[in-house]
């Protein structure tokens, strides 16, 4: 089984519309999370770290679900420039190994 | 604040052959990790430097090695080269183990 697993997608969603996508991982003991995005051929970007409490970082809310162990983020009022591939990062429970799913493509349509 | 550097931008190399990726953290990290990224995959875990000091391993072959020097710049090698080992190759620093990484613009690797 994956460490972490991903829908890979695509979303293609209009310009305003609200998007979420989860993300499970297998090891209950991991203890830090992120989600990066990843513009065609560049390297991720850092959007938001997941805390326990969820977190929001304007049009963007991040979730931790420790109990059925899945994060999730939720875009809101999506703009074209949003379309690009997000990617969860689970670290492991000792936290020297980082785990990707392997991206969720969105395309934000005008 | 300087970013994640990372040199080359691109390299040619035949099957059998050895190179050498650099990377230089961000001030104040001294966390450096690297990533194998394949078309349309997930970046994937390959090792974590910590203080000089291999940290963690993922699933990859000996032949993939590394050093951290006391700046915290890293390298990343790999021996006899295959051609499944095309790839864009990432580097990412962090304050801390655990912290956030963030990431230096790769070096795509292609292996002929």
């Amino acid at each position: 089984r994956k460490e972490v697993e991903q829908d890979p997608g695509p979303f293609n969603v209009p310009e305003g519309a609200t998007v979420a996508f989860n993300c499970t991982y297998s090891n209950s003991a991991s203890q830090s999370f992120f989600w990066y995005r990843q513009d065609c051929r560049k390297e991720p970007k850092l959007l938001m770290s997941v805390y326990s409490s969820g977190n929001e970082d304007g049009r963007f809310t991040a979730q931790l679900n420790r109990a059925s162990q899945y994060i999730s983020l939720l875009i809101r009022d999506s703009k074209l420039s949003d379309s690009a591939t997000y990617l969860c990062v689970v670290n492991s429970a000792a936290g020297n190994q980082f785990y990707f799913g392997t991206g969720t493509s969105l395309t934000v349509i005008p | 604040e300087t970013g994640v550097t990372q040199s080359p931008t691109h390299l040619i190399k035949t099957r059998g052959q050895q190179v050498t990726l650099r990377c230089s953290s961000q001030s104040g990290h001294n966390t450096v990790s690297w990533y194998q990224q394949a078309l349309g995959q997930g970046p994937q875990f390959i090792f974590q430097y910590y203080r000089e000091e291999e940290n963690g391993r993922g699933n990859f072959p000996p032949r993939f090695s590394g050093l951290q020097f006391p700046n915290y710049s890293s390298e990343l090698n790999v021996n006899a080269l295959e051609l499944d080992d095309s790839a864009l190759y990432l580097c990412a620093s962090s304050r801390d183990r655990g912290n956030e990484q963030f990431f230096g613009p790769g070096t795509r690797l292609t292996v002929l």
